[in-house]
């Protein structure tokens, strides 16, 4: 059973502080990873999608690096701000399974 | 554009009822999953369909049901409604088939169920 893996469950942070979450996941047969945002009462939202080893995408203050050999991704965001507040999750798409492998995700809360 | 629609947003259901939830994909969209999720877990994968054939299925009891329809509209059906079977529901569209692509995947808002 493939497995994904995020760290922490959930995070409490002040308003300006910088944070990162970690998803690991299987490192072989590796196609995608994807990063969604889903924010309390509304559809979660993509992010990033990566898929080549050594990946660095950005959107913003947010920014996600991909490690497809060891099977981790970690996702930043700088200075973070109350609107950031929200669950982020990764999922892994892998070539033998067909179909995205969701993590449960870290919940991020933001304090102003 | 419009987004995902799924109907109903929420549902009450009793023990032994069935149900059936819609999901409208964006226009232009072929390709549907549907995903549940239960408090403490992940997002479970329930099956996608894809002109209208069911490309692949989770590791879910035969109660779960789905078909597509020629507009790419789906609908999921669970007969036998089970009190373990509460849950948000969420479906997600994209262009192409998860197999063929590694393009993101579009939410609907979901649709809660709670089996009474």
């Amino acid at each position: 059973i493939l497995n994904v893996e995020q760290s922490p469950q959930s995070l409490h942070v002040q308003e300006g502080d910088s944070t990162n979450f970690t998803c690991s996941f299987p490192s072989s047969n590796f196609y995608a990873l994807h990063w969604y945002r889903w924010e309390t009462a509304k559809s979660p939202e993509a992010l990033f999608v990566m898929t080549l080893n050594g990946d660095e995408k950005k959107k913003g203050r947010i920014s996600a690096t991909l490690n497809t050999k060891e099977g981790y991704s970690y996702l930043y965001i700088k200075g973070s701000q109350p609107e950031d507040s929200a669950t982020y999750l990764c999922a892994f798409y892998g070539g033998s399974q067909g179909n995205l492998i969701f993590g449960k995700g870290t919940k991020l809360s933001v304090k102003p | 554009k419009a987004g995902v629609t799924q109907t109903p947003r929420y549902l009450i259901k009793t023990r032994g009822q069935q149900v059936t939830l819609s999901c409208s994909p964006i226009s232009g969209h072929r390709s549907v999953s549907w995903y549940q999720q239960t408090p403490g877990q992940g997002l479970q994968f329930l099956f996608e369909y894809f002109s209208e054939t069911q490309r692949n299925k989770g590791n879910f009891p035969g109660r779960f049901s789905g078909r597509q329809f020629s507009n790419s509209r789906s609908e999921m059906n669970v007969s036998t409604l089970e009190l373990g079977d509460s849950a948000l529901y969420l479906c997600a569209s994209s262009l192409a088939p998860t197999q063929a692509t590694v393009t993101e995947a579009f939410f609907g808002q979901g649709t809660r169920l709670t089996v009474v």
